[in-house]
């Protein structure tokens, strides 16, 4: 059983490039997340979705994307990015509204 | 929007010592409140969670205390081994709706042998 899986798991990217951060999720969750994490941060929430179908904005969503239309999958899209998107990425997903598993992380510098 | 506050946000204990990390959040809706452990280069994982119907909980070494009339919440770790360092994290949420998670800034833990 492999739980959340992101790939890739580190990526350099010049400043106005574009990239997909992939996530896909084998629990049959519903819901799924994307967090950043920034050193001394915590986590903020960049895009969630309840099911196939249903994306929303989270507290960071400036910048970037989501499509949701598989209960597996949910990628997250950066268009044009910038060094303010040089972060860790962590999707998760779960099967209530509130208990999360967390992927391994993807480690993204925007030079 | 919920805000949680975690403290402090480095803590170093000698191994066997107990360590205590405090969060408080803002939002009286919030009912559920878990605390995840973060290992370096891995993803966040869940160690204790609380929901507002009960004032403590516990789980071997690992401990979670409630106080919904002071909003705040703390975990406590007995008999710290050095594989309990590592980043911990509360967080706080309402179990309504479509609600989300809130995490503190988190706390690093280092535990010396």
């Amino acid at each position: 059983n492999a739980g959340v899986t992101q790939t890739p798991k580190f990526r350099i990217l010049k400043i106005g490039q574009s990239m997909t951060l992939q996530c896909a999720q084998d629990m049959n969750h519903n819901y799924m997340y994307w967090y950043r994490q920034d050193p001394g941060m915590g986590l903020k929430l960049i895009y969630y979705s309840v099911g196939a179908g249903i994306t929303d904005k989270g507290e960071v969503p400036n910048g970037y994307n989501v499509s949701r239309s598989t209960t597996e999958d949910f990628p997250l899209r950066l268009e044009l990015a910038a060094p303010s998107q040089t972060s860790v990425y962590f999707c998760a997903s779960s099967y209530s509204q509130v208990e999360a598993f967390f992927g391994q992380g993807t480690r993204l510098t925007v030079v | 929007g919920e805000n949680v506050e975690q403290h402090p946000s480095t803590l170093s204990v000698q191994e066997g010592d107990s360590a205590v990390i405090k969060c408080t959040y803002s939002d009286s809706a919030s009912n559920y409140f878990p605390w995840y452990k973060q290992e370096l280069g891995k993803g966040p994982q869940l160690i204790i969670d609380i929901r507002s119907n009960v004032g403590e909980k516990k789980d071997q070494r690992i401990a979670v205390t409630l106080n919904k009339t002071a909003k705040h919440f703390s975990l406590h770790i007995t008999e710290t081994q050095p594989e309990d360092s590592a980043v911990y994290f509360c967080a706080a949420a309402p179990n309504s709706g479509y609600s989300t998670l809130t995490f503190g800034k988190g706390t690093m833990l280092l535990v010396s042998p």
